[in-house]
């Protein structure tokens, strides 16, 4: 099993929708969670830590339910610069992160 | 600007070459990375090193050698007896232990076989 596993997607959505997809994490002792933006051929930026409470930044919303070992994000107002693949990333320890495949989410006009 | 580079953008290597991937930081960070990304598949830990002169094997180190003679350098060489080199490769650096995991990236060199 994959230590994080997400929907590749594509999600093809709306200039203004909202878009939200999740990934999964198997290794119960996570401690540290993130999510990461990586455009084509570019490399990874981070776009935001996942904490316990959930937290927002601007439009978008990161939730994490450790009982269940999911993490989600969620765009609202999506901008055509949204498009790109969002990596789920969790950490165990203090110096190895583990990274999901990404998913591909495209903004359309 | 502080921040990661990697040279070449772009690398082919020949049948039973070695090649060498720079990587250079000046955020003054301890730690440093090398991960290998192949299409729809999740970064993947080559090396690590969390200090100078010490470094140590990730998920997938074999074929792979580095070194960390200082602070802002960690290069990869991508060896002869890495059967399938075709990726993109990905450096990152990090502050150091007990601080936050957050890792940054360099922009990356796409390593081609001939």
């Amino acid at each position: 099993r994959k230590e994080v596993e997400q929907d590749p997607g594509p999600f093809n959505v709306p200039e203004g929708a909202t878009v939200a997809f999740n990934c999964t994490y198997s290794n119960s002792a996570s401690q540290s969670f993130f999510w990461y933006r990586q455009d084509c051929r570019k490399e990874p930026k981070l776009l935001m830590s996942v904490y316990s409470s959930g937290n927002e930044d601007g439009r978008f919303t990161a939730q994490l339910n450790r009982a269940s070992q999911y993490i989600s994000l969620l765009i609202r107002d999506s901008k055509l610069s949204d498009s790109a693949t969002y990596l789920c990333v969790v950490s165990a320890n203090d110096y190895k992160l583990s990274f999901g495949a990404g998913t591909t989410v495209t903004v359309r006009a | 600007d502080g921040g990661i580079t990697q040279s070449p953008k772009y690398l082919f290597r020949k049948e039973g070459q070695n090649v060498t991937l720079s990587c250079e930081q000046n955020l003054n960070h301890d730690a440093m990375y090398w991960y290998r990304q192949d299409p729809g598949q999740g970064l993947r830990l080559i090396y690590y090193s969390q200090i100078v002169n010490d470094f140590q094997k990730g998920d997938i180190a074999e074929g792979y050698s580095v070194s960390r003679e200082k602070k802002e350098s960690f290069p990869l060489t991508v060896t002869s007896a890495q059967k399938n080199p075709t990726a993109f490769y990905l450096c990152a650096s990090r502050v150091g232990q007990g601080a936050p995991e957050t890792q940054y990236f360099g922009p990356g060199t796409r390593l081609l076989v001939l």
